[in-house]
């Protein structure tokens, strides 16, 4: 089956204790991105990556480092997480043209405290 | 970059009337325009699309419009049932220099509420 899984789905973490989120997908997929989820805020984008060994900055990046080693993981880095950074994570993935459709993970929900 | 407003951010219909949702993007390159559903506790899903081409697309009781030269789009939803409410997301892509061509970017989100 097509899917895009992310791990954890659900996790609680102190202040500025580093973790990671993963993200897999196995439609062999170029592109991939990272998403958080604000009430009133929709959806921001915090990297992207084109290819492999490609990355780019989005809207949001500060406080994130992403990796692209395969091209079919996408590892989100907290360094070091601050409360702020609570939020509701997604990682998305697509054929790198612009004419193609995302599909999305099932969401992370990180609460730093 | 690009940037994608989107309105309202919240709307509320009765069963079987028609609801629209209005987004207006600012990068004159951008040339597909996918429209996303998201149910709760799911991620978003691909509903329908548009490619730059075209100034209409249906699919059974929702439909898309562009305008290229306004540079916004719609979506409409007719005879509206209780399972579409959700929050609705329009996205834009194409635009941007050629590494960054395929990039998505998203508007803030629409959550429709249908009453029975």
């Amino acid at each position: 089956e097509a899917q895009v899984t992310q791990n954890p789905r659900y996790l609680i973490t102190v202040t500025g204790k580093k973790l990671t989120v993963t993200c897999s997908q196995n439609m062999n997929h170029e592109y991939m991105s990272w998403y958080r989820q604000d009430p009133g805020l929709g959806l921001r984008q915090i990297y992207y990556s084109m290819n492999v060994e490609v990355t780019d900055k989005g809207d949001v990046p500060e406080g994130y480092k992403v990796s692209r080693k395969e091209k079919r993981n996408f590892p989100l880095i907290l360094e070091s997480p601050s409360p702020n950074q609570t939020s509701l994570y997604f990682c998305a993935s697509k054929y790198r043209g612009p004419n193609t459709e995302a599909f999305f993970g099932q969401g992370t929900r990180l609460t730093v405290v | 970059g690009e940037n994608v407003e989107q309105h309202p951010s919240t709307l509320s219909v009765q069963e079987g009337d028609s609801a629209v949702i209005k987004c207006t993007y600012s990068d004159s390159a951008s040339n597909y325009f996918p429209w996303y559903k998201q149910e709760l506790g799911k991620g978003p899903q691909l509903i329908i699309d548009i490619r730059s081409n075209v100034g209409e697309k249906k699919d059974q009781r929702i439909a898309v419009t562009l305008n290229k030269t306004a540079k916004h789009f719609s979506l409409h939803i007719t005879e509206t049932q209780p399972e579409d409410s959700a929050v609705y997301f329009c996205a834009a892509s194409g635009g941007g220099d050629g590494g960054s061509q395929g990039n998505l970017i998203f508007g803030k989100g629409t959550k429709l509420s249908v009453k029975p």
